[in-house]
């Protein structure tokens, strides 16, 4: 079975830009989180969709914004791209949104903002 | 926002030693885990700890929940080159689902 797929692997963009980041998780997986994990840090929380509701936002600003299509595909969308949003950007499918549903993780979005 | 404190940052140490990772809160968590994770690659899930003072084995890795669900360790025996990676952990808030808090990661590396 395919694991948590997300394109494209490496980005290149400049101050100001916007961009957006798919993921396209495993079947049957019904939610979607994103985590944004700078060089050198663990990853930090930006959103969960289950059912393709938003089921929790992190401390990001409202520049970031996602969303869950019916086929629980997702993007993530970051707009008025800053120097310190260079960062891999996760994608993580669960079954449910429950405590004990395991996040399996892509292997990320490498962002680079110039 | 809840914070969870791993330590060592980094680890070098030689191929058949032991060695443990702390990750700690001061607040408590539905459930905690383990992951490691590879150069270019997202983290892998090796262990899901639930209940306070629950012991977990995977082979020669052992994983650790407090007794108030606050903090965890991971400890290793005889650690092998394969073991290097980033070791990180990651709390479930109470009521916050599979919603991650994750620690700043441990770097380990087992020189042979």
């Amino acid at each position: 079975d395919a694991g948590v797929t997300q394109s494209p692997t490496h980005l290149i963009k400049t101050r100001g830009q916007h961009v957006t980041l798919r993921c396209s998780p495993i079947s049957g997986h019904k939610s979607v989180s994103w985590y944004q994990q700078v060089l050198g840090q663990g990853p930090q929380f930006i959103f969960q969709y289950y059912e393709k509701e938003e089921r929790g936002r992190g401390n990001f600003p409202d520049r970031f914004s996602a969303r869950q299509f019916p086929n629980y595909s997702s993007e993530l969308n970051v707009n008025a791209l800053l120097l310190g949003d260079s960062a891999l950007y996760l994608c993580a499918s669960s079954l449910g949104a429950g405590y004990n549903s395991p996040l399996h993780f892509g292997n990320g979005t490498r962002l680079t903002v110039t | 926002t809840q914070l969870l404190e791993q330590s060592p940052q980094f680890l070098s140490i030689q191929e058949g030693e032991n060695l443990t990772v702390y990750c700690n809160s001061s607040s408590v968590f539905s459930s905690l885990q383990w992951y490691r994770q590879e150069p270019g690659e997202g983290p892998v899930l090796l262990v899901t700890v639930v209940t306070g003072g629950e012991v977990k084995k995977l082979k020669r890795l052992t994983f650790q929940f407090g007794d108030a669900r606050k903090d965890s360790s991971l400890h290793i025996t005889a650690a092998q080159p394969g073991d290097t990676g980033l070791y990180l952990c990651a709390g479930a808030e109470v009521n916050a689902g599979n919603m991650l808090t994750f620690g700043g990661g441990t770097r380990l590396m087992v020189k042979p």
